[in-house]
């Protein structure tokens, strides 16, 4: 069983058109993450909630917007693609809030904007 | 200033070298060090944590200077198993902090 499931896994898709990458854990941890790593291989951090709660929101533009149904969940809506946006999304879960530092990834997301 | 710097190699070894690789953090009130490794076009995973007193996994020895804001990753005897990025983890707060990795590849 994939203990942190993204889909779609790959997406392309054109300027202007909204899109979404869902992500679901089945490790029963508490805290789940959206990172986002672009082409110069940079990982950062866009937004973390913890059961359910909003507890990172870096400086991302709003037209991100991350939502948690219940805690074994965490999608990622994006308005507006633009080509900049194009990277691999990571969602990542974690007991604790950061406390023991081990993330448990997802396989990625590879949007392409064209 | 990166909050996490690390030398991006790419680190070309042979196998059975032994190979270093240093990391600086920024922010001096960070808590937690880690190391994750990352495979081509896969995910990051944890490879070991960073503990003040140093500490040994193996063929892998991680060691952290406080004062100094240092981290580093020593491999012995390298493996071609071991080629990846490798990437330097800081917690800070509720966030992990990532520097952008050190490519290593071992070569037979």
């Amino acid at each position: 069983d994939t203990a942190v499931s993204q889909t779609p896994k790959y997406l392309v898709t054109q300027m202007g058109n909204d899109k979404s990458i869902k992500c679901e854990q089945n490790l029963g941890h508490d805290t789940m993450y959206w990172y986002k790593q672009d082409s110069k291989k940079f990982l950062k951090i866009m937004f973390s909630y913890n059961n359910k709660e909003l507890i990172i929101n870096e400086t991302v533009p709003n037209r991100f917007s991350p939502k948690s149904p219940d805690k074994a969940h965490l999608n990622l809506h994006i308005n507006s693609l633009e080509l900049g946006d194009s990277a691999v999304y990571f969602c990542a879960s974690s007991q604790g809030a950061m406390r023991t530092g081990e993330l448990f990834f997802g396989e990625g997301s590879r949007l392409t904007v064209l | 200033r990166k909050e996490v710097e690390q030398d991006p190699g790419p680190f070309n070894v042979p196998e059975g070298a032994t190979v270093a690789f240093n990391c600086t953090y920024s922010n001096s009130a960070s808590q937690s060090f880690f190391w994750y490794r990352q495979d081509c076009r896969k995910e990051p995973k944890l490879l070991m944590s960073v503990y003040s007193s140093g500490n040994e996994d193996g063929r892998f020895t991680a060691q952290l200077n406080r004062a100094s804001q240092y981290i580093s990753l020593l491999i012995r005897d390298s493996k071609l198993s071991d080629s990846a990025t490798y990437l330097c983890v800081v917690r800070a707060g509720t966030a992990l902090i990532f520097g952008k990795g050190t490519t290593l590849s071992v070569s037979s």
